[in-house]
């Protein structure tokens, strides 16, 4: 009965190579974000899609793409890892994409980039 | 863009004792202040939220207070207990940004 979930949990993997998350939410919810959790605990919105449309992207480096097949999935690819790209990604839903809509976040995937 | 400042960073209590966190928020048009509690490994969870139209929300030990005028809200725990010990956030919105997080305040709970 997970609301919101993501595999895998844990992702560890080379510099340059490609790895994909996944993002699934069973609530019937219209919108759905990647954030991203730096090893400060710092939390920062990525993406945004409602209903399969892309409608926030803050200012994230194109080898991250985002790809939302149905409204119940949002997946993260990204190409040519970096060091830098080491961290917590948390996806997250909410029934609309209204500034007072409760977001729901899954448990986290946690990448290291060697 | 709208700029959250949480504090304090850390924060020790003991059993029994209350906890306050404090955060300020720069957007005069937020109008939804939640807070989020994570757990180690674990996503962030809400435990409380407030919109604009009132100054204060309780849910049993929780409690939530807003003061639009100052642009500031809090988050007030009583009776603290260990299994309350983990790192809590304040967001608000700002602009096309849903939710624009502050810093986080990891709290522990002394037994």
């Amino acid at each position: 009965d997970t609301a919101v979930s993501q595999t895998p949990k844990y992702l560890v993997t080379q510099m340059g190579n490609d790895k994909s998350i996944k993002c699934e939410q069973n609530l019937g919810h219209d919108t759905m974000y990647w954030y991203k959790q730096d090893s400060k605990k710092f939390l920062k919105i990525m993406f945004s899609y409602n209903n399969k449309e892309l409608i926030i992207n803050e200012t994230v480096p194109n080898r991250f793409s985002p790809k939302s097949p149905d409204k119940a999935h949002l997946n993260l690819h990204i190409n040519s890892l970096e060091l830098g790209d080491s961290a917590v990604y948390f996806c997250a839903s909410s029934q609309s994409s209204g500034p007072t809509d409760t977001q729901y976040f899954g448990p986290g995937t946690r990448l290291t980039v060697l | 863009g709208e700029n959250v400042e949480q504090h304090p960073s850390t924060l020790s209590v003991q059993e029994g004792d209350s906890a306050v966190i404090k955060c300020t928020y720069s957007d005069s048009a937020s109008n939804y202040f939640p807070w989020y509690k994570q757990e180690l490994g674990k996503g962030p969870q809400l435990i409380i939220d407030i919109r604009s139209n009132v100054g204060e929300k309780k849910d049993q030990r929780i409690a939530v207070t807003l003061n639009k005028t100052a642009k500031h809200f809090s988050l007030h725990i009583t009776e603290t207990q260990p299994e309350d010990s983990a790192v809590y956030f304040c967001a608000a919105p700002s602009g096309n940004t849903p939710l624009v997080f502050g810093k986080g305040t990891r709290l522990s709970v002394i037994a």
